[in-house]
């Protein structure tokens, strides 16, 4: 059965700094690989899709990036601000389902 | 507006009781799905539909029902026969051809 798992639970970082999220997932045959944004209470928006056949995708100061053969993914945050502050989770598709990490929850402190 | 809405946003269960959870979708997603959210946890799924009057039992269904009788809408009973309800619930829908899903803001729902 898939796992996915997040580590950190919980991170604290001062404004301006780069950060990585890490995903690890225990089964490499996933359809796709998606990084998530949650707010306190709210739904997820989605960041970023990484297909299986990609390496990594970026959108603006997000950069995340699959590697199958090793079961991982990362989430890289540059120049962090603190309306970043929100939980991110990481979602590996297996075509049939969807299997979520616990996230990881972000403090940016100004 | 295009989108999920889920309502209640909040929403109180008595012993015994069943509590409908509503999900409706404009966006003519053939596919939708309830997660159920606890604290330090990932999302964990209990029903899925592909198409109207189709569902699957997901990870965790019992004590849960659905209907699919409409495209747009993918109502979530809990039923008294779920003993720990309390939970934050989760919407989502998605093109099957696509396979991305896209989430409404949830219904927090609580045990008097």
């Amino acid at each position: 059965k898939q796992e996915v798992t997040q580590i950190p639970a919980a991170l604290s970082v001062p404004e301006g700094e780069n950060l990585v999220l890490n995903c690890s997932f225990t089964d490499s045959a996933i359809y796709n690989l998606q990084w998530f944004r949650q707010d306190p209470g709210k739904g997820l928006t989605s960041l970023l899709l990484i297909q299986s056949s990609q390496r990594e995708q970026t959108s603006g100061r997000l950069n995340a990036s699959l590697d199958k053969s090793s079961g991982r993914s990362t989430l890289y945050i540059a120049a962090s601000q603190p309306g970043d502050s929100a939980t991110y989770l990481c979602a590996v598709d297996l075509r049939s389902d969807m299997r979520f990490g616990a996230g990881t929850r972000l403090t940016v402190k100004p | 507006d295009g989108g999920i809405t889920q309502s209640p946003k909040y929403l109180f269960r008595k012993e015994g009781q069943n509590v409908t959870l509503s999900c409706e979708q404009n966006l003519n997603h053939d596919a939708m799905y309830w997660y159920r959210q606890d604290p330090g946890q990932g999302l964990r799924l209990i029903y899925y539909s592909q198409i109207v009057n189709d569902f699957q039992k997901g990870d965790i269904a019992e004590g849960y029902s659905v209907s699919r009788e409409k495209k747009e809408s993918f109502p979530l009973t809990v039923t008294s026969a779920q003993k720990n309800p309390t939970a934050f619930y989760l919407c989502a829908s998605g093109l099957l051809a696509k396979n991305i899903q896209y989430f409404g803001a949830g219904t927090r729902l609580s045990v008097l």
